[in-house]
C-alpha cells in the first residue's frame, strides 16, 4: 500500500535553516509528481511546492519563492524540501502527497515545524 | 483570502443531506477538475472525491460530487456523527499548480 512518512521537522528559530523528507513506499516513485502541502495551526491547507517525476519542473508558492527548495532524489524514493530564512509565519504541519488523476490522491501523516525565537 | 470560496461553515443533523459548495472561476474550476477532501480532527485529510464525481475505492457512496461551470458542491447524503470534519475543494491546471478552498467545518448536530 502506498506509504508516505514525514520527518526532519522540529523547532527552530527565524532566519535558520531545516530539511524536510519524505520516504515514499508502495509505488513506483519515479513515475509521479509529488507535493509539499502545510497547514498552519488552525488554518486551511496552502500548496507549498511541486515537482515533476523526473524532477525536471518545479513550482512555488509566491509566499516561499527564494527561500525553499523542492527536490527528490528517484533512487532513494525520497522527497526533500530545503527550508532556508524560515519565518515564524512559516511554522505549520508539513505534508508530503502524491499527484495522481490530476490531483493529490495519498498524503502523509504530516511533520510539525515550529518557527520561534 | 482563498482562490476557491467555501462557506466557512454547515451543518446537519444525522440522516439529513448537506452539501458544500465550492466557487471559482474560469481559470480554475471552470477549466479543470475539481477534487475534495475530508480532515477528521487531528489527522491528514484524506481524498474524498476526485475529477470533479469519482469515488476513491473504500469511499461510501453517501459522498457524491458535482461540478457546474465555474462552481462545484460535494453532498454528503444520510448524515453520520463521523462525518464531522473539515472539508476542502481542490483544483490543479496540466502545469501541477494548484488551489485549495478556504475549507468548510462541517457539525452533525
Amino acid at each position: 500500500q502506498v506509504q508516505l512518512v514525514e520527518s526532519g521537522g522540529g523547532v527552530v528559530q527565524p532566519g535558520r535553516s531545516l530539511r524536510l523528507s519524505c520516504a515514499a513506499s508502495g509505488f513506483t516513485f519515479s513515475s509521479y509528481a509529488m507535493h509539499w502541502v502545510r497547514q498552519a495551526p488552525g488554518k486551511g491547507l496552502e500548496l507549498v511546492a511541486v515537482i515533476s517525476y523526473d524532477g525536471s519542473n518545479k513550482y512555488y508558492a509566491d509566499s516561499v519563492k527564494g527561500r525553499f527548495t523542492i527536490s527528490r532524489e528517484n533512487s532513494k524514493t525520497t522527497l526533500y524540501l530545503q527550508m532556508n530564512s524560515l519565518r515564524i509565519e512559516d511554522t505549520a504541519v508539513y505534508y508530503c502527497a502524491r499527484h495522481l488523476f490530476g490531483g493529490i490522491d495519498y498524503w502523509g501523516q504530516g511533520t510539525l515545524v515550529t518557527v520561534s525565537s | 483570502q482563498s482562490v476557491l470560496t467555501q462557506p466557512p461553515s454547515a451543518s446537519g443533523t444525522p440522516g439529513q443531506r448537506v452539501t458544500i459548495s465550492c466557487s471559482g472561476s474560469s481559470s480554475n474550476i471552470g477549466s479543470n477538475y475539481v477534487f475534495w477532501y475530508q480532515q477528521l480532527p487531528g489527522t491528514a485529510p484524506k481524498l474524498l472525491i476526485y475529477r470533479n464525481n469519482q469515488r476513491p475505492s473504500g469511499v461510501p457512496d453517501r459522498f457524491s460530487g458535482s461540478k457546474s461551470g465555474t462552481s462545484a458542491s460535494l453532498a454528503i447524503s444520510g448524515l453520520r456523527s463521523e462525518d464531522e470534519a473539515d472539508y476542502y475543494c481542490a483544483t490543479w491546471d496540466d502545469t501541477l499548480r494548484g488551489v485549495f478552498g478556504g475549507g468548510t467545518k462541517l457539525t452533525v448536530l
